[in-house]
């Protein structure tokens, strides 16, 4: 079946730090993999996504690479600011079916 | 413009009580969608609609039923209301043949006494 699994936090950086949350996916066909950000008493917001294996997604200075060799879908960002600390999710979805799958997100928090 | 609206924002009431959520999307999509969040920021999906017909209905208990009155809203509606039902609900909404990606309302924070 289709699954996403996500590194747990939460996760705290200072300010210009640089981030990675890890993601891997398992799939039974060719999914699309996204980056969903909520911010702290709001809705998921697609931060990112990519629709096959080498594409990189990007968006507000994060991005990610969609492996298909490593069954992954990692988040980077160069630099965190303070305005970052959100839950970040990371979700996948197969195109027959409509099915979607979130990973069970990861909190960041930066500090000055 | 609200892209996807939910009402209330905010619900508190008492074990038993029926209550339902509304959620609107103007954007055009086919499909709409609802989630619980719970405290530890789990997203479960419950159910998924296409253009008013019911597509996914996870094993959620029948207490909760979605009602879909045209493509545009798709309410939901929770009898009997329990302790555990305690948590945030989003509705979603996404276009046809969108790859996955979704809108999101604000959700709706509901407390069980």
């Amino acid at each position: 079946g289709n699954s996403v699994t996500q590194m747990e936090g939460p996760v705290t950086l200072s300010e210009e730090a640089f981030l990675t949350i890890n993601c891997t996916y398992t799939a039974t066909g060719y999914p699309s993999l996204f980056w969903y950000v909520q911010y702290p008493g709001e809705g998921l917001q697609l931060l990112l996504k990519a629709t096959k294996a080498d594409d990189k997604g990007s968006n507000k200075g994060f991005e990610a690479t969609y492996r298909k060799e490593t069954t992954s879908f990692h988040l980077e960002k160069g630099s965190v600011q303070v305005s970052d600390s959100a839950v970040y999710f990371c979700a996948l979805s197969e195109r027959a079916g409509n099915q979607f799958y979130f990973g069970t997100g990861t909190s960041l928090t930066v500090i000055p | 413009d609200t892209a996807v609206s939910q009402t209330p924002k905010y619900l508190v009431t008492q074990m038993g009580n029926d209550k339902s959520i509304k959620c609107e999307q103007n954007l055009g999509h086919d499909t709409m969608y609802w989630y619980k969040q719970d405290s530890k920021k789990f997203l479960k999906i419950m159910f998924s609609y296409n253009n008013k017909e019911l597509i996914i209905n996870e094993t959620v208990p029948n207490r909760f039923s979605p009602k879909s009155p045209d493509k545009a809203h798709l309410n939901l509606h929770i009898n009997s209301l329990e302790l555990g039902d305690s948590a945030v609900y989003f509705c979603a909404s996404s276009p046809r043949d969108s790859l996955g990606e979704q809108y999101f309302g604000p959700g709706t924070r509901l407390t069980v006494t």
